[in-house]
């Protein structure tokens, strides 16, 4: 069974940093690409990084470009969002996302909350 | 960006009865490789989304056969052919053709 477990989040002041980590498993995570994707007010969802097999290759929303960083450590089977510099728009849930002909499996998420 | 517009927002539907949710794109979403790359989501409340159907028409393993796909260039329908108590939550089209991937605003199937 495909599983994704997202921690890290957590309250930090506009300016400050987090690094969200995600635990795969189930699957053979170095086949994948993987993804970030942010949830605000419940509703809307926001791609926010992309990273490829072997994390040579990654992309970034403009809103996050220069901010954010994407990696994964195939050996230990997890994906990481080094986030800095961040802003009260960043507020949401932020799910690890495995991508097969596009994203399919998510994981239950972890609320980023940017407030002073 | 490409944007995604569902309809409509707030779907009441009566249990047994069909239900039809519209994604129409601003742009065609039919990518150089011939594959159309639209997926849909269910979201049901408190729980993280699950992809039902992948490039249009594709149902995911364990999806129900009331759920289908269909669609091309900029007009894109999920349709559930009689909804039963557990499909009630939010829909999501999104488009993987484009940088970057794009999420449609939402659709809220309500069972009356």
């Amino acid at each position: 069974e495909v599983q994704l477990v997202e921690s890290g989040g957590g309250l930090v002041h506009p300016g400050g940093s987090l690094r969200l980590s995600c635990a795969a498993s189930g699957f053979t995570f170095s086949n994948n690409w993987m993804h970030w994707v942010r949830q605000t007010s419940g509703r809307g969802l926001v791609w926010v990084s992309r990273i490829n097999y072997d994390g040579s290759d990654t992309s970034y929303a403009d809103s996050v470009e220069g901010r954010f960083t994407i990696s994964r450590d195939n050996a230990k089977n997890r994906l990481y969002l080094q986030m800095n510099s961040l802003r009260i728009e960043d507020t949401g849930v932020y799910y690890c996302v495995r991508n097969s002909w596009g994203p399919d499996y998510w994981g239950q998420g972890t609320l980023v909350t940017v407030s002073s | 960006d490409v944007v995604l517009t569902q309809s409509p927002l707030s779907l009441p539907v009566t249990l047994g009865q069909p239900a039809s949710i519209s994604c129409r794109s601003s742009q065609s979403l039919e990518h150089s490789d011939g594959n159309t790359y639209v997926n849909w989501f269910q979201q049901r409340p408190g729980q993280s989304p699950r992809r039902l159907i992948y490039k249009i028409s594709n149902r995911e393993s364990g999806v129900p056969d009331r759920f289908s796909g269909s669609g091309s260039g900029t007009d894109f329908t999920l349709k559930i052919s009689g909804v039963e108590a557990e499909d009630a939550g939010v829909y999501y089209c999104m488009q993987g053709t484009h940088w970057p991937l794009t999420f449609g605003g939402g659709t809220e199937v309500e069972i009356k």
